[in-house]
């Protein structure tokens, strides 16, 4: 069955750097974009980032481009967001989603890691 | 890219329907057929319900389907069960070759 597992999720004060990882197994990762999407709290879901399948296409969110940047290691089944020039708004539950192919939607989730920007 | 507009909280009873709407702009919901829907029990990892605006994952319910008119999409949970209660979020691609979420509704089954 197809699980995503987010990591490296922590305390971390303002413009501090942290880098959160996603395992995924039980499907191809290299066949399907992957996402990441946060959720402060109490607030509603947010897109973050994207990468494509084979990495080498990546956009993201105004709210965080420049400072995060997606990547993957299709060999490690993994996925990364490196974040850097944390900010207090950056605090939240961050999930990696697997891209439903031809679907446009986020079709599995991770349970979340939570990143806390705290001075 | 603004968040796409949902009311905050709807409510039913077992048995009965409601209607969960999603307006976005012509730059998102009503640009594209690419709209998709997520039920999200807090805790837990969120779950595809809809995508493409009208179609079900294999393993979610006849009970949700999915509609758009314009730049309003809508979740319709007919026959209202009680593990239904949870928070409901829409989705769209936008132009900007971008996702944007609403802001979630919180359904309460009486």
């Amino acid at each position: 069955q197809v699980q995503l597992v987010e990591s490296g999720g922590g305390v971390v004060q303002p413009g501090r750097s942290l880098r959160l990882s996603c395992g995924a197994s039980g499907f191809i990762f290299s066949a399907h974009a992957m996402y990441w999407v946060r959720q402060a709290p109490g607030k509603g879901l947010e897109w973050v980032a994207r990468v494509s399948h084979d990495g080498l296409y990546e956009n993201y969110a105004d709210s965080v481009r420049g400072r995060f940047t997606i990547s993957r290691d299709n060999s490690k089944n993994t996925l990364y967001l490196q974040m850097n020039s944390l900010r207090l708004e950056d605090t939240a539950v961050y999930y990696c989603a697997r891209d439903l192919r031809g679907g446009w939607a986020f079709d599995y989730w991770g349970q979340g890691t939570l990143v806390s920007v705290s001075s | 890219q603004s968040a796409l507009t949902q009311p905050a909280s709807v409510s039913g009873s077992p048995g009965q329907s409601i209607t969960i709407s999603c307006s976005g702009t012509s730059s998102d919901v009503g640009g594209y057929n690419h709209v998709s829907w997520y039920q999200h029990h807090p805790g837990e990892a969120p779950k595809l319900m809809i995508y493409e605006v009208t179609n079900r994952p294999s393993g979610v319910s006849g009970r949700f389907s999915g509609s758009k008119s314009g730049n309003t999409a809508s979740l319709t949970i007919s026959g209202l069960q009680a593990e239904d209660e949870a928070d409901y979020y829409c989705g769209s691609y936008t132009t900007s070759d971008t996702w944007v979420f609403g802001g979630g509704t919180k359904l309460t089954v009486l």
